[in-house]
């Protein structure tokens, strides 16, 4: 692994259905962010982590959980899709002197 | 909470021509302003930043210019090229410590060639 992986890179789902969103970094940043960027709307934070066992709410967190079990780790689960959650989804990590990199980003649709 | 307006959504450019975007906040604790360009079906990525002990900062063709009485920064582009069309990010954020960034919503750059 090199960098900020996500995975899968698009799904569609019906709505209803549970779905994780995998991120992982190898870089040993302590800071790892959820996005979703929709057209005209830029990147809104989801969630967020500190570090290791911390989770923090951002601007758009109703419906969708985080967990951060170690560095390296950072999945994005919607425990009961809807379509309003059809969108571009981009995990970033930050390291001390802040830059933000971001992964490749998932493509959900819900239909 | 810090909110970060970005202008214009939308830039239309002939190739040599320069290229201004501009961004306002509102937390006067912010103090770590970066830019990130997207291209088309990629991912975001850092190009310039700049930290709010200095005014301006430069690298090649791209410059960064911070007024913090004003609160506002903007990113310049010159002799802009086909391959700088694409959509640019602004943030803001508070160094260090619980670092949480607010982003502007994004300019799409179109240069023609």
């Amino acid at each position: 692994i090199a960098g900020i992986t996500q995975a899968p890179t698009s799904q569609i789902l019906a709505a209803g259905r549970r779905m994780t969103l995998r991120c992982t970094q190898d870089m040993r940043h302590n800071a790892m962010y959820w996005y979703r960027q929709d057209l005209g709307l830029g990147l809104r934070l989801i969630h967020y982590s500190n570090t290791a066992g911390t989770t923090g709410k951002g601007e758009v967190p109703d419906g969708y959980s985080v967990s951060r079990a170690n560095t390296d780790d950072f999945p994005l689960t919607l425990a009961s899709a809807v379509p309003s959650q059809t969108s571009v989804y981009f995990c970033a990590s930050s390291d001390s002197r802040d830059t933000q990199y971001f992964g490749p980003g998932t493509r959900l649709t819900v239909l | 909470g810090e909110n970060v307006e970005q202008h214009p959504s939308t830039l239309s450019v002939q190739e040599g021509d320069s290229a201004v975007i501009k961004c306002t906040y509102s937390d006067s604790a912010s103090n770590y302003f970066p830019w990130y360009k997207q291209e088309l079906g990629k991912r975001p990525q850092l190009i310039i930043d700049i930290r709010s002990n200095v005014g301006e900062k430069k690298d090649q063709r791209i410059a960064v210019t911070l007024n913090k009485t004003a609160k506002h920064f903007s990113l310049h582009i010159t002799e802009t090229q086909p391959e700088d069309s694409a959509v640019y990010f602004c943030a803001a954020s508070a160094s260090g410590g619980s670092y949480i960034p607010t982003f502007g919503r994004g300019t799409s750059l179109i240069v023609h060639p």
